[in-house]
């Protein structure tokens, strides 16, 4: 059965760091795409990134462009999102998600808190 | 980037009755390979979103088959034949054609 476990959010200060963790079981992690997708309180989807299976091509959207950065550990079956200059309006639970252009399988999410 | 548009933004409905909710792509999600990128998904409260439709029509595994995907070009259409009171929740469409990749803003869905 595939799982997927996000851990790591918290509340931050504003221009804080942290990173978050993806933990995934049930498939062979090295063969798929993953995303980060988020949702601010209240509010609808945001896809954030995702990266290729081999680590090789990462895309993001503009907003977090130069502040986050994807990777991921195919020998440990992590994904990973570290996040610096965090905004008030990073505030979001954040989702983690499996494939490439469909989106089958999603994490339970986790929330980052940017606040002072 | 490719706005997504829903309407209606908001949907009450009676039980057994159906329902129909828009998405409308300010660029074709149709794709060189002949695919079309253009995804449903639903989203209960307190629960992360799960797919429902893929590539327009495609009920995912386990979805029943009161739900159904249409469209081509920029305009398509989730419908639900006979509303149950598990439908609640909020619908939204995605489009993967392009990074980065958008949802719509999402259609909240209510019983009667």
């Amino acid at each position: 059965e595939v799982e997927l476990v996000e851990s790591g959010g918290d509340l931050v200060q504003p221009g804080g760091s942290l990173r978050l963790s993806c933990a995934a079981s049930g498939f062979t992690f090295s063969n798929y795409w993953m995303n980060w997708i988020r949702q601010a309180p209240g509010k609808g989807l945001e896809w954030v990134a995702h990266i290729k299976p081999d680590g090789s091509e990462k895309n993001y959207v503009d907003s977090v462009k130069g502040r986050f950065t994807i990777s991921r550990d195919n020998a440990k079956s992590f994904l990973y999102l570290q996040m610096n200059s965090l905004r008030a309006e990073d505030t979001a639970v954040y989702y983690c998600a499996r494939d490439g252009r469909i989106l089958p399988y999603w994490g339970q999410g986790t929330l980052v808190t940017v606040s002072s | 980037d490719v706005v997504m548009t829903q309407t209606p933004l908001s949907l009450s409905v009676t039980p057994g009755q159906p329902a129909s909710i828009s998405c409308r792509s300010s660029q074709s999600p149709l794709h060189s390979d002949g695919r079309t990128y253009l995804d449903w998904y639903m989203q209960k409260p307190g629960q992360p979103p799960q797919l429902l439709i893929y590539e327009v029509s495609n009920r995912f595994s386990g979805v029943p088959d009161r739900f159904s995907g249409s469209g081509s070009g920029t305009d398509f259409t989730l419908k639900i034949s006979r509303v149950e009171a598990e439908d609640v929740g909020v619908y939204y469409c995605l489009q993967t054609i392009q990074v980065p990749w958008t949802f719509g803003q999402g259609t909240k869905v209510e019983i009667k």
